[in-house]
């Protein structure tokens, strides 16, 4: 079975500009959680997305939003980008909305903003 | 401001040794986790833990739930160069909390 997928793996844009992130879950999984994690810290949560709606949100700018599609792919929308942007972005799965539910991380896509 | 503090923040030692890693903070969990993160890839869950005072053992790693559920630790026994890696750990507190991280490297 495939893992969760992300692309890009790598994206390059300049100060200003916006940029587009989509993952597509496990197959089965409702939930779709987006992390940013900037080098050398942890991940930060960004957004929780379960049955297509948004069910929590970290302390982001508006500038970052998300939607979840009916097949329970995502994408992260991030408009007049900084170079603080600059970060891995991570995409996880799970079955479930809760924290007993396993959650299955993607490789991430590496956005550079110069 | 990371709500997970972890310590070390830098581990270095040799294949054979034994080590204990940190997560702590102020706040109670209802569950906490441990993942492992290699370089080009996202976190692998390794444990959860949700009853303060709960240990758990997989193979070599052991786990401890603080009895407050505001800490925990990682114990790994004989450690080998396939656990080198970034341990992270994460709080349920409405949405998961990281902290920064371990970065283990164990040589050969």
């Amino acid at each position: 079975d495939a893992g969760v997928t992300q692309s890009p793996t790598h994206l390059i844009k300049t100060r200003g500009q916006h940029v587009t992130l989509r993952c597509s879950p496990i197959s089965g999984h409702k939930s779709v959680s987006w992390y940013q994690q900037v080098l050398g810290q942890g991940p930060q949560f960004i957004f929780q997305y379960y049955e297509k709606e948004e069910r929590g949100r970290g302390n982001f700018p508006d500038r970052f939003s998300a939607r979840q599609f009916p097949n329970y792919s995502s994408e992260l929308n991030v408009n007049a980008l900084l170079l603080g942007d600059s970060a891995l972005y991570l995409c996880a799965s799970s079955l479930g909305r809760t924290s007993s539910y396993e959650q299955y991380f993607g490789p991430g896509t590496r956005l550079t903003v110069t | 401001t990371q709500l997970l503090e972890q310590s070390p923040q830098f581990l270095s030692i040799q294949e054979g040794e034994n080590l204990t890693v940190y997560c702590n903070s102020s706040s109670v969990f209802s569950s906490l986790q441990w993942y492992r993160q290699e370089p080009g890839e996202g976190p692998v869950l390794l444990v959860t833990v949700v009853t303060g005072g709960e240990v758990k053992k997989l193979k070599r790693l052991t786990f401890q739930f603080g009895d407050a559920r505001k800490d925990s630790s990682l114990h790994i026994t004989a450690a080998q160069p396939g656990d080198t890696g970034l341990y992270l750990c994460a709080g349920d507190n409405n949405d998961m909390r990281f902290g920064a991280g371990t970065r283990l490297t164990v040589k050969p």
